[in-house]
C-alpha cells in the first residue's frame, strides 16, 4: 500500500505570495490532518478533515485554510505569506477520525519564505 | 490546558538502554503516542498506549504510563546507532477528532 504523499517536497516563495500544498492519504483513509513544524514552536496542529468536513482547527490565523476532496485528497493554502511561515508542513492520514486509529505521516513539504 | 513536555537531549552508548521521558497535563487524554523522526523525514508512529494501561511492550520498546503523575516513558532496549533520531511523545486531545498535541521532542544520540 502506498504511503502518504505530499507535493511539492520543497517550495520557495517570497513574502506576500500565496501557496498551496497537497496531500494524498493512504488509500481508504478518510481523515487528513495537517501540522506545522518549526524549530521554535515545534509541531503544531493546523486542522483536520474527515469526509470533506473540517472537524478541528488549531490556533492559526485565517490566512491558513484547507479543504478535502471527495477522494480524501487534501490541500492547504497559505495566503499573504510571512517570513514566520517558513516551516515543514506535515500531513497525516488515518482511517477514521476517532479512537486509537494510527496516524501515518507523509514526508512533509518544506516551505521557505524569503 | 494541553501541554506536553520532554527533555531535549539524550546520549547513550550502543547496546545500552535508552529511557525517554514525557509529562502531559490533559487528564482526559485517552491515548498517548511515541513517534520517531529521522532527519529529513516525516514522523513514524512507534507505539501507543491506552490511558487505562500501565505498560505496553513491543519488541525492543517498552512504554510505561503513570496516569496519576501524568508521566509517560519510552524505553528502548539494546539501543542501536539506527535509533538515533528525534522522539516525540503526543497525547490525543480529549475530544473526538484526531488532534494530537506533541512534545518538543527528545534528540537521541547513540554513540558507537
Amino acid at each position: 500500500k502506498a504511503g502518504v504523499t505530499q507535493t511539492p517536497r520543497y517550495l520557495i516563495k517570497t513574502r506576500g505570495q500565496q501557496v498551496t500544498l497537497s496531500c494524498s492519504p493512504i488509500s481508504g483513509h478518510r481523515s487528513v490532518s495537517w501540522y506545522q513544524q518549526t524549530p521554535g514552536q515545534g509541531l503544531q496542529f493546523l486542522f483536520e478533515y474527515f469526509s470533506e468536513t473540517q472537524r478541528n482547527k488549531g490556533n492559526f490565523p485565517g490566512r491558513f485554510s484547507g479543504r478535502q476532496f471527495s477522494n480524501s485528497r487534501s490541500e492547504m493554502n497559505v495566503s499573504t505569506l510571512e517570513l514566520g511561515d517558513s516551516a515543514l508542513y506535515l500531513c497525516a492520514s488515518s482511517q477514521t477520525s476517532g479512537g486509537v486509529n494510527e496516524q501515518f505521516f507523509g514526508p512533509g513539504t518544506r516551505l521557505t519564505v524569503l | 490546558g494541553e501541554d506536553v513536555e520532554q527533555s531535549l537531549f539524550l546520549s547513550v552508548r550502543e547496546g545500552d538502554s535508552s529511557v525517554i521521558n514525557c509529562t502531559y497535563t490533559d487528564s482526559s487524554s485517552t491515548y498517548l503516542y511515541w513517534y520517531k523522526q529521522e532527519p529529513g523525514a516525516g514522523l513514524q508512529l512507534l507505539t501507543y498506549i491506552f490511558s487505562n494501561m500501565d505498560m505496553k511492550q513491543d519488541q525492543r520498546l517498552t512504554v510505561l504510563l503513570n496516569k496519576k503523575d501524568k508521566h509517560l516513558s519510552l524505553r528502548i532496549a539494546d539501543t542501536q546507532t539506527g535509533d538515533s533520531a528525534i522522539y516525540f511523545c503526543a497525547e490525543k486531545a480529549g475530544d473526538s477528532s484526531y488532534k494530537l498535541i506533541f512534545g518538543s521532542g527528545t534528540r537521541l544520540l547513540v554513540r558507537p
